[in-house]
């Protein structure tokens, strides 16, 4: 009974490093979720899936790109990684849409030097 | 622009000592207000959600209320195992699905 895992855990990346952080659920649910989380700033939706094949910008959606190719997984990938885009990255699934619970992974904490 | 502010930053209680955690919101359309737990090194985990002004849920030593402006979490006897940050998220709707966060409150818990 996994819910959501990310790969990988942890990731220091040089800036202008290229890298794909991978989400995957088990519970067949239909939105999925990328935040990031930083000191005193709470955490901010990056990009969302409201289904296969479906994406949307939430808030902070500048620098990445994601992918939902099939219903289990969610791709984040960054092209050219800066130094702000070290932060927690966290990703959720929810069977339906924002006003039902979600669940999340684990996170990946990820260093842009 | 939807807000969420939550309240004090930071507590610290002696085991079984109770108190309140306040999240504020300004969210238009509120389709639902979440509580979280967030464990050091962990992701969020869910508590409770909120639908309506005057809904109440329980679950173990913790209580939430909803009020038309802002949700209370209430502890009652905390254990040292209850130490965690507590995050309130609001929710409103439109096609946008996407949950506002407020920063958390980190709780501590004495024994």
């Amino acid at each position: 009974n996994a819910g959501v895992t990310q790969t990988p855990k942890f990731r220091v990346l040089k800036t202008g490093q290229s890298m794909t952080l991978l989400c995957a659920q088990d519970m067949n649910h239909e939105y999925m979720y990328w935040y990031r989380q930083d000191p005193g700033m709470g955490l901010r939706l990056i990009h969302y899936s409201v289904g296969e094949g479906t994406t949307a910008k939430g808030e902070v959606p500048d620098g990445y790109n994601v992918s939902r190719l099939k219903k289990q997984n969610f791709l984040l990938g960054l092209e050219s990684a800066a130094p702000s885009q070290t932060s927690v990255y966290f990703c959720a699934s929810s069977y339906g849409g924002g006003g039902t619970e979600a669940f999340f992974g684990q996170g990946t904490r990820l260093t842009v030097v | 622009e939807d807000q969420v502010t939550q309240s004090p930053e930071a507590l610290r209680l002696q085991e079984g000592e109770s108190s309140s955690l306040n999240c504020s919101y300004t969210v238009s359309g509120l389709r639902g207000l979440f509580w979280y737990r967030q464990d050091p090194g962990k992701g969020p985990e869910f508590l409770f959600t909120l639908y309506s002004a005057g809904e109440e849920k329980e679950k173990e030593r913790l209580k939430a209320t909803l009020t038309k402006k802002e949700s209370f979490l209430h502890i009652t006897a905390p254990k040292p195992e209850d130490s965690a940050t507590y995050l309130c998220a609001g929710n409103s709707g439109g096609s946008n699905y996407k949950l506002t966060f407020g920063k958390g409150t980190l709780l501590t818990v004495n024994p």
